[in-house]
């Protein structure tokens, strides 16, 4: 099994839809949680850390599952700008340099 | 600030040329890494380090050196290039505090090399 497994997709949704991606950990033990946006040809960029249950900012909400080992990005209200590709990052507790990262998932995002 | 940069942004190498990728930050931040993406796979961690001075092998490190004399600076040397490190490179910056650990990693633009 993977580290942190993603599925790469893509999702192809109309504007103003609601999308939610699931990334799955391996290691119990993980302590923080992150989603990455990465837009083509382009650098990763922090969309949001998750280190308790959940987050929230705006249109975006993250959430983790420490039971079943998962967490999710639910995206409401989906804009054209949204189009990307997500990425999951899971921190085992050991370090910066334990970070995983997931191979992404791809988002299209049609007027 | 300009944040994490990198340079260049694209080389092509032939099979056993060696070169150096570029990377500096103007955060302050103590660690630096230095990360291939490859198709089908997640970014894999090839060199860091915690400190001027202070440098470590990640998951991916044959074929790479690392030094780090200054905290702004943290330079990539392929020793003698092969198809296999074809791939886009990023230098990333992050910093730790508190009880949080380590905050996000700052990417730099990336350099896309091209071995033939």
């Amino acid at each position: 099994r993977k580290e942190v497994e993603q599925d790469p997709g893509p999702f192809n949704v109309p504007e103003g839809a609601t999308v939610a991606f699931n990334c799955t950990y391996s290691n119990s033990a993980s302590q923080s949680f992150f989603w990455y946006r990465q837009d083509c040809r382009k650098e990763p960029k922090l969309l949001m850390s998750v280190y308790s249950s959940g987050n929230e900012d705006g249109r975006f909400t993250a959430q983790l599952n420490r039971a079943s080992q998962y967490i999710s990005l639910l995206i409401r209200d989906s804009k054209l700008s949204d189009s990307a590709t997500y990425l999951c990052v899971v921190n085992p507790g050991t370090g910066f340099q334990k970070l995983v990262f997931g191979t992404g998932t791809r988002l299209l995002v049609s007027p | 600030n300009a944040g994490v940069t990198q340079t260049p942004k694209f080389q092509v190498l032939k099979t056993g040329q060696s070169m150096t990728l570029q990377c500096a930050q103007d955060m302050n931040h103590e660690y630096m890494s230095w990360y291939r993406q490859d198709p089908g796979m997640g970014l894999r961690l090839i060199h860091y380090s915690v400190g001027a001075g202070i440098t470590d092998q990640g998951e991916v490190p044959n074929g790479y050196n690392v030094s780090r004399s200054t905290t702004e600076d943290f330079p990539l040397r392929l020793l003698s290039a092969a198809p296999s490190q074809t791939s886009v490179y990023f230098c990333a910056s992050s910093y730790s505090s508190g009880w949080q650990g380590v905050h996000e990693q700052y990417f730099g633009p990336g350099t896309r090399l091209t071995v033939t």
